[in-house]
């Protein structure tokens, strides 16, 4: 079975800390994948990895960095943490040569609480 | 106007009841899928078409390419359905909606 752990379930920080969020994946996937998802908003991509340090932004990147140096591992990174910033965060992985399509495998999520 | 819309948005059944949850979208698709999230956040994929019907025991799941529509139903339905389940639509990213709660009372 494909596994998505992402680090911590849930996660409380103050307004201006910097935040990391890592997920790791067990399948060897090449796409990796940082949503946020908020009430009545459904899942928003903040950024995806098609390739170790490749990165591309998704709808929302503002506020947020990503690093992949590793294939199986990617951390999504608060720079500087903020109150709108407060949600539940999934990672997700899938296989796909680039421009195919192929499912995504879900982490567990992380909510984060900034104060 | 989001380019999947799910209604739905909230759903509240008796159990054994008959669900169906509807999901439009705008966008051009390769493949729809119908995701089911419990509380607690994870999400697993229930099905993935791109047209027809599917069956897994007792969720069914359709899609009318030409009407850019989509429907889950869920059989005889048991409180351990109770979940948010959410349409995507995928080409080259997947496009999601907000979700739909179903909660089914004992």
């Amino acid at each position: 079975d494909v596994k998505v752990t992402q680090s911590s379930r849930y996660l409380v920080k103050r307004t201006g800390e910097k935040v990391f969020l890592e997920c790791v994946q067990d399948m060897d996937h090449e796409n990796m994948f940082w949503y946020r998802q908020d009430p009545g908003l459904g899942l928003r991509l903040i950024y995806f990895s098609y390739d170790v340090k490749m990165k591309e932004k998704g709808d929302i990147p503002e506020g947020y960095s990503v690093s992949r140096e590793k294939k199986e591992r990617f951390s999504l990174i608060l720079e500087s943490a903020s109150t709108n910033q407060t949600s539940m965060y999934l990672c997700a992985s899938s296989f796909a040569p680039s421009g195919d399509y192929n499912e995504q495998f879900f982490g567990p999520g992380t909510r984060l609480t900034v104060l | 106007k989001n380019e999947v819309e799910q209604s739905p948005q909230n759903l509240t059944a008796q159990e054994g009841e008959f669900i169906t949850i509807n999901c439009s979208y705008s966008v051009g698709i390769s493949a729809l899928h119908w995701l089911q999230q419990h509380p607690g956040g994870g999400i697993v994929s229930l099905f993935m078409l791109s047209s027809g019907k599917k069956k897994h025991g007792r969720l069914i799941a359709t899609i009318n390419i030409q009407e850019k529509h989509s429907s889950l139903h869920i059989t005889a339905s048991h409180p351990r359905d109770s979940a948010v389940y959410i349409c995507a639509a995928a080409n080259n990213d997947m496009r999601f909606g907000a979700g739909t709660r179903l909660t089914v009372k004992p």
